[in-house]
């Protein structure tokens, strides 16, 4: 079993609709969550970490965290066809000069 | 905000040669830097962490002496793919963290 699962897509949605991506994972001790996002042949893009659980908004972004449940979530509203991206959720058990755990990574498209 | 600069950004290199990819922080001091390996559609699988003034902490699996890691000050960091293979063509990241983790631009890689 890989230590963070994260469903691949592809996902292939219509512009302005809901997106939910999701990652589970199986080690408790990570506290730290967050969520990057790569455009094809760069490097990955941070657009939020949380830290234990709860939930965290920043603009059309929505994190989530369920530690009791060890799933974490993004949830992206309005999504616009700039959104198409891979998204991938990484952890870690604390913050700073640690390895980051990363999923497999979700392809995404929005169909304007 | 933190910027890492990664080069090259794309290399093509015959087989059995040496390739340097450097990783600099711009505007911070890195004590800690991160190499990742991303083969197409999947996800950075971490390499090693660099630590500046000492040795590299390589993954398992990964061939310290093919992939040398060199962190001589606390803003650079290199990686050199020595004698090169088609199998070692992939997409190298680094990241180097201040307040949170940064990422490269990535180097595309491809031996021929």
């Amino acid at each position: 079993q890989k230590e963070v699962e994260q469903d691949p897509g592809p996902l292939s949605v219509p512009e302005g609709a809901i997106v939910s991506l999701n990652c589970t994972y199986s080690n408790s001790a990570f506290q730290y969550f967050m969520w990057y996002r790569q455009y094809s042949r760069k490097g990955p893009e941070l657009l939020m970490y949380t830290y234990s659980s709860g939930n965290k908004e920043d603009g059309r972004f929505t994190a989530q965290v369920d530690k009791s449940s060890k799933y974490i979530s993004l949830f992206i509203r309005d999504s616009q066809p700039s959104d198409s991206a891979t998204y991938l959720c990484a952890m870690s058990f604390s913050f700073g000069n640690e390895k980051l755990t990363f999923g497999t990574g979700t392809r995404l498209t929005i169909i304007p | 905000g933190a910027v890492v600069s990664q080069h090259p950004s794309w290399v093509i290199c015959k087989s059995g040669t040496s390739v340097k990819i450097e990783c600099r922080s711009l505007d911070f001091q890195a004590t800690t830097m991160f190499w990742y390996r991303q083969f197409p559609k999947q996800s950075l699988m971490l390499m090693a962490t660099s630590n500046e003034g000492s040795k590299a902490t390589y993954e398992q699996g990964v061939e310290k002496d093919k992939f040398l890691i060199n962190h001589a000050s606390l803003t650079l960091s290199t990686l050199t793919v020595t004698s090169a293979h088609p199998e070692d063509s992939s997409f190298y990241i680094c990241s180097a963290t201040e307040a949170g983790y940064t990422f490269g631009s990535g180097t595309r890689l491809t031996v021929v």
